[in-house]
């Protein structure tokens, strides 16, 4: 069985701090893809980022930062220096690549809603 | 491309009705999911599809609940008869194969009164 745990519920934070959107999994698979989505108050949900199982670089896109460690199951998602237009719902998730009945499966976290204040 | 289509995007209707919500995934994508989103919730997966084929329907709450995939360019998602729990936005996202990402459609939002 996959899942996906973002413990903080909602977050808020003032213009121009750090934050980080944490975000634990749990699988049998040894391959494996990780990703984060967003989902600003219009509704739609937006692709961020993609991360395989065996590519534990961190990411660093702009003002957005992933940090991917396979030892404590972890895949956290930092903004920095956040804005007002950072506010959103940010959802990980996690899909199977492996054989067996759950290839394919994209389970998504509970999600974490982020309010930045201007 | 037009990206992930779904209709209607809104729907209200009584308690006891029979509601169908509709999917037009992305042309060559082998993996179609539909998701249930509710504040108490999250993103619940509540089937998916691979070649048209349902692979996991581990998620659908109950018996009336149904979906169907009569091919590669459509897939409905039915509730018979429909309950005010039911209440929720429901998504659904395509995707090319297991390692990618997948893309999402605009979702509907269901309200059952």
């Amino acid at each position: 069985a996959q899942k996906v745990t973002q413990a903080q519920t909602e977050i808020s934070v003032v213009e121009k701090e750090d934050v980080t959107l944490d975000c634990v999994y749990e699988t049998r698979d040894t391959t494996y893809y990780l990703f984060w989505y967003k989902q600003p108050p219009s509704g739609e949900l937006v692709f961020l980022i993609r991360r395989n199982s065996f590519d534990e670089q961190n990411e660093i896109s702009g003002r957005y930062s992933w940090n991917f460690q396979k030892s404590t199951s972890s895949f956290n998602f930092t903004i920095t220096a956040s804005q007002v237009v950072d506010s959103a719902v940010y959802f990980c998730a996690l899909s199977s690549a492996a054989g067996g009945t759950s290839y394919g499966k994209l389970t998504f976290g509970q999600g974490t809603i982020l309010t930045v204040h201007p | 491309d037009a990206g992930v289509i779904q209709s209607p995007r809104h729907e209200v209707t009584e308690m006891g009705q029979e509601v169908t919500l509709r999917c037009k995934p992305i042309s060559g994508h082998d993996y179609l999911f539909w998701y249930r989103q509710t504040m108490m919730r999250g993103l619940e997966l509540l089937i998916y599809f691979n070649n048209n084929v349902p692979i996991d329907d581990s998620g659908m709450p109950e018996d009336r609940f149904s979906a169907k995939m009569p091919n590669a360019s459509f897939s409905t998602l039915k509730i018979q008869p429909s309950e005010p729990r039911d209440s929720a936005v429901y998504f659904c996202a395509s995707r090319t194969d297991r390692n990618t990402e997948a893309f999402f459609g605009q979702g509907t939002r269901l309200t059952v009164v």
